[in-house]
């Protein structure tokens, strides 16, 4: 079974904060994604990677930065937190056929106070 | 682009109920269709896929029909359990240059009650 992990749960941090979350998928796929989801809004696609060192932006980018040096592992960086960025994070991993669907990890719910 | 829509929750049913959640999808070529299920604190699980069309993709005792005729990839189940109490979101990811993006849908909120 792939397992994608998110390093954290819950977090707090505080406006102003330089925050990494981390995530990690033990089964070689090439695309990985981040995405935030939101009460009444679904889910948004952040930032997604199609391959080591390589990053596209979706839907929201602003105010996020990503980093993917090795292919299990894809970091999403907030450089500043804000208020308007408490959410749930979600990760996934997905090989590349279109037939192929997304694997989730269990989420970081983020607070930004 | 590409776009899926699918019904406003919450769906509130009772045990041994049946249950139909609408999808309609916008695409080009023949996208793959999903739909995940999200139980409270976790992240998505994939619950069944369909990938051309007339396919239907079946788990847990819950089925989606590919339908390009009327774009449609709604979720049905013929009994409900008060374990099925989650989110569900349809999806599609494209089949042509461009549209390799998952798209999804808001979600639809179901409460099974006893």
């Amino acid at each position: 079974d792939v397992k994608v992990t998110q390093s954290s749960r819950y977090l707090v941090k505080r406006t102003g904060e330089k925050v990494f979350l981390e995530c990690v998928q033990d089964m070689d796929h090439e695309n990985m994604f981040w995405y935030r989801q939101d009460p009444g809004l679904g889910l948004r696609l952040i930032y997604f990677s199609y391959d080591v060192k390589m990053k596209e932006k979706g839907d929201i980018p602003e105010g996020y930065s990503v980093s993917r040096e090795k292919k299990e592992r894809f970091s999403l960086i907030l450089e500043s937190a804000s208020t308007n960025q408490t959410s749930m994070y979600l990760c996934a991993s997905s090989s590349p056929g279109r037939n192929s669907p997304l694997h989730f990890g269990n989420g970081t719910r983020l607070t930004v106070t | 682009g590409n776009s899926v829509t699918q019904m406003e929750g919450p769906v509130t049913l009772s045990e041994e109920a049946f249950l139909t959640i609408n999808c309609t999808y916008t695409a080009t070529g023949y996208p793959s269709l999903f739909w995940y299920v999200q139980y409270p604190g976790e992240g998505l699980q994939l619950l069944l896929k369909a990938t051309k069309a007339d396919d239907k993709g079946s788990n847990k005792g819950f089925e989606a029909t590919y339908r390009k005729e009327t774009t449609s990839f709604h979720l049905e189940k013929g009994s409900v359990q008060v374990s099925d109490s989650a989110v569900y979101f349809c999806a599609l990811r494209g089949s042509t240059s461009g549209t390799y993006k998952y798209i999804f849908g808001t979600g639809t909120r179901l409460k099974v009650l006893a």
